[in-house]
């Protein structure tokens, strides 16, 4: 069956860094992919996702491009904020869930 | 549009009790999926339903079941709860079939089993 492997974490950042969160799946098919944020005390939300080859998803500064050749799908930010600490959970369209990465940004 | 809802949002039972849980889903949307989160297993995928119909199941025991009404509410249902039962369950809705769609996710449900 289809499998995603996420980066684990925790992932302890500075105001103002560079972010990469690794995500890369096993799957039948070209599934469209996506990307879930679960702030503190709240349940998941749709990120950014995309559903096709090369094509690049991006939402808040956020960005990950869908690679077919290298079934991944990894997250980036240029510049985080505290505001972005959270746990992020890469996905694709079968339910199955990465482990989740948690993030925690400091001033 | 309201979002997902869940109630109740938090519960404490005791082994070897029965639980149920209930998620209304996002007006117009069929599908209805619940997960289990815990700090060790992560997200993990019990069932889905579409059109009251059971569509996709993961890998958890017949202790855990649910069903979808005709207004697409969803309820699950935990018997002879085990310590291992305490987590957060979460519930999600989409359009369509979730293989295919975004979900929306709601606030969960913690549950803590004594």
């Amino acid at each position: 069956g289809n499998s995603v492997t996420q980066m684990e974490g925790p992932v302890t950042l500075s105001e103002e860094a560079f972010l990469t969160i690794n995500c890369t799946y096993t799957a039948t098919g070209y599934p469209s992919l996506f990307w879930y944020v679960q702030y503190p005390g709240e349940g998941l939300q749709l990120l950014l996702k995309a559903t096709k080859a090369d094509d690049k998803g991006s939402n808040k500064g956020f960005e990950a491009t869908y690679r077919k050749e290298t079934t991944s799908f990894h997250l980036e930010k240029g510049s985080v904020q505290v505001s972005d600490s959270a746990v992020y959970f890469c996905a694709p369209t079968d339910m199955r869930f990465g482990a989740g990465t948690r993030l925690t940004v400091k001033p | 549009k309201a979002g997902v809802t869940q109630t109740p949002r938090y519960l404490i039972k005791t082994r070897g009790q029965q639980v149920t849980l209930s998620c209304s889903p996002i007006s117009g949307h069929r599908s209805v999926s619940w997960y289990q989160q815990t700090p060790g297993q992560g997200l993990q995928f019990l069932f889905e339903y579409f059109s009251e119909t059971q569509r996709n199941k993961g890998n958890f025991p017949g202790r855990f079941s649910g069903r979808q009404f005709s207004n697409s509410r969803s309820e699950m249902n935990v018997s002879t709860l085990e310590l291992g039962d305490s987590a957060l369950y979460l519930c999600a809705s989409s359009p369509e079939l979730a293989a295919y769609n975004e979900q929306f996710f709601g606030p969960g449900t913690r549950l803590t089993v004594l």
